[in-house]
């Protein structure tokens, strides 16, 4: 079955106690991508990745690190997180080919203290 | 800075009737364009995608698409309670490979039976 896995799904933590969101996709696309969402502010991109090793930021990077060692793995990586990063945040990817939608994984919820 | 706007809602149709979903989008040159619909805390699920003018249809949704306008539109006939859900548009700018999709707040639907 063609998906897209985030774990963990749900974590409470504290202020400044590194975590990291793994995202793994089993469909061989080159375009994966972190977006978070809040009430009224939408869907909005943290960081994306092209392909292996290429990776830029995308609307709001602050505070967050990514890497794309492999291509089926786009871990988010939270080294120190404050309360303003409390959100539901998800993976995505599609074909590195115009116009192709994005699939997305089940989400991450995030509470930190 | 480019912009895709939704009115926010919550649209309220009866179950039966024809909800009509409205985006207008900023960036002249974008190419394709996708609704996504999400269920509250679940994570957006594609729904149509469309490339050229004119209407695409898919069981019980048509989206509609007019570039001139600048303005795709998703119509669901024979709504139903299930229906009831946070509809997203997302535009690809450039139409460029890998390009990230930008993507509105949404709007909410609820279907009454």
């Amino acid at each position: 079955e063609a998906q897209v896995t985030q774990n963990p799904r749900y974590l409470i933590t504290v202020t400044g106690k590194k975590l990291t969101v793994t995202c793994s996709q089993n469909m061989n696309h080159e375009y994966m991508s972190w977006y978070r969402q809040d009430p009224g502010l939408g869907l909005r991109q943290i960081y994306y990745s092209m392909n292996v090793e290429v990776t830029d930021k995308g609307d709001v990077p602050e505070g967050y690190k990514v890497s794309r060692k492999e291509k089926r793995n786009f871990p988010l990586i939270l080294e120190s997180p404050s309360p303003n990063q409390t959100s539901l945040y998800f993976c995505a990817s599609s074909h590195h080919r115009d116009g192709q939608p994005q699939h997305f994984g089940d989400g991450t919820r995030l509470s930190i203290l | 800075q480019k912009e895709v706007e939704q009115n926010s809602g919550p649209l309220s149709v009866p179950e039966g009737a024809i909800a009509s979903l409205n985006c207008t989008y900023s960036d002249r040159v974008s190419q394709s364009f996708f609704w996504y619909r999400q269920y509250s805390g679940k994570s957006p699920e594609l729904i149509m995608s469309i490339y050229s003018n004119g209407d695409k249809e898919d069981g019980r949704f048509t989206a509609q698409l007019n570039k001139a306008s600048q303005y795709v539109s998703l119509l669901i006939r024979d709504s139903q309670p299930s229906d009831s859900a946070t509809y997203l548009c997302a535009v690809n700018p450039s139409g460029e490979a890998g390009t990230a999709l930008i993507f509105g707040k949404g709007t909410t639907l609820s279907v009454s039976s």
